[in-house]
């Protein structure tokens, strides 16, 4: 099956711990994205990338890293220095030159 | 600052109505806008639109772009309930990275 998968589905944090939120895709596309989804509000960029090794903050980086040593995988990091990271994370691809984004089920972090 | 902007936020309508939901945006660089439908999880991909006048249409749904009004609507004819979901909009812009502004999205009910 070709897509893009993001685990956990449910992630529970306490306050002051770094957390890893993993994103895959076989979709072969070269650009991938990681946004967050708060109630009431639409996606905001977090980070995105291009190519390997490469990648760009979005309107949102502080308190997130993420790298890109795959193609197919783009893991995103939230550190203790995020002060509200309780949302729904959600990562996206596509093929570059390509303008439709194509989106993975979500990783819903709650921090305690 | 790039802007996108949906109305209405909320909507709740009866099965067999017909809905309009509108999304104007305000960015440099205008490269295409984008519709997803968000049920629970992943949003997914309804239309992608970059030439005014051009209605694109898939069964009840279909959209069309203004680019002078800086404005698109996406129509929902004879709704079912399997219609509620959040409808996002979304414009590309054209830097490197083909960055995705989302607007705050609109919350459709559809009851029975």
């Amino acid at each position: 099956d070709g897509g893009i998968t993001q685990s956990p589905k449910y992630l529970f944090r306490k306050e002051g711990q770094n957390v890893t939120l993993s994103c895959e895709q076989n979709l072969n596309h070269d650009a991938m994205y990681w946004y967050r989804q708060d109630p009431g509000q639409g996606l905001r960029l977090i980070y995105y990338s291009q190519i390997v090794n490469d990648f760009q903050k979005g309107d949102i980086a502080e308190g997130y890293s993420v790298s890109r040593e795959k193609k197919e995988s783009f893991p995103l990091t939230v550190t203790s220095a995020q002060k509200n990271p309780t949302a729904f994370y959600l990562c996206a691809s596509a093929r570059v030159g390509s303008d439709t984004q194509y989106f993975g089920p979500g990783t819903r972090l709650t921090v305690l | 600052e790039d802007k996108v902007v949906q109305s209405p936020l909320s909507l709740v309508v009866h099965e067999g109505d017909t809905v309009t939901l509108n999304c104007s945006y305000e960015v440099t660089n205008f490269r295409s806008l984008l519709w997803y439908k968000q049920e629970k999880k992943a949003p997914t991909f309804l239309f992608m639109l970059t030439s005014s006048g051009i209605e694109k249409k898939s069964g009840r749904l279909s959209s069309i772009l203004d680019k002078k009004e800086l404005f698109s609507i996406l129509n929902i004819t004879a709704t079912q309930t399997g219609d509620s979901a959040i409808y996002l909009c979304a414009v590309l812009i054209r830097t490197s990275g083909s960055r995705l502004t989302f607007g705050e999205g609109t919350q459709l009910t559809v009851n029975p």
